[in-house]
């Protein structure tokens, strides 16, 4: 089975410049969650979509955003950027087996702010 | 008081030695307990899943859950230089959440 992917691996951006990432979650997995990770802060939960739908969010500004398609990929778009937006952003996609919920994350996006 | 706190280290053992990583949390609706490890600039992998209070074993790995006292742990027998990582708690409420809550790692190197 594919793992988590996620698009593009590392970007470059300049303050004020909008950017979007993109993830595709393993097969038949309908739920994807995003995750900022910083060395101060550590991993911290964005949001999660389920089957189109923002089910949970998290405590980050409303220049954070995201959706989910029919085929369960996931972009997330920060507008306005700025230099504290320089992370680590990780997608998750969970699914259930064998009665329990585990949760896969994707190699990462290394967003870059000068 | 943040909701998952974890010695972020780093810890350094050599070759063969027992690792014993901690997590402490404050807030009893979390559940569900995992562990991850994540190598230098790449996604955490998914290495144990609990649910409930006691011990889980998967090959060198037993990761232990005591609700009681909101501690949980995660031992690596006979420690490899390929389990050098940084070690992540992470935990979630039941139901429809599946937001995770996570610590903020420790660093592991293990000597040859």
């Amino acid at each position: 089975k594919a793992g988590v992917t996620q698009t593009p691996r590392y970007l470059i951006k300049t303050r004020g410049q909008q950017v979007t990432l993109s993830c595709s979650p393993i097969s038949g997995h309908r739920s994807v969650s995003w995750y900022q990770q910083t060395p101060g802060q550590g991993l911290q939960f964005l949001f999660e979509y389920f089957s189109e739908t923002q089910r949970n969010k998290g405590n980050f500004p409303g220049r954070f955003s995201g959706r989910q398609f029919s085929n369960s990929r996931s972009e997330m778009n920060v507008s306005t950027l700025e230099l504290g937006d320089s992370a680590l952003y990780l997608c998750a996609s969970s699914g259930w087996d064998r009665g329990s919920l585990e949760q896969f994350f994707g190699p990462g996006t290394r967003l870059t702010v000068l | 008081q943040k909701e998952v706190e974890q010695d972020p280290g780093p810890l350094s053992v050599p070759e063969g030695a027992i690792v014993s990583l901690n997590c402490t949390y404050s807030n009893s609706a979390f559940q569900y307990f995992m562990w991850y490890r994540q190598y230098s600039r790449k996604g955490p992998e998914l290495l144990m899943y609990t649910y409930s209070s006691g011990n889980k074993e998967d090959g060198r790995f037993t990761a232990q859950v005591d609700k009681s006292s909101k501690y949980i742990s995660l031992f690596i027998r006979d420690s490899q230089p390929s389990d050098s990582a940084t070690y992540l708690c992470a935990m979630r409420k039941g139901g429809s959440n599946y937001k995770l809550t996570f610590g903020k790692g420790t660093l592991l190197t293990v000597n040859p």
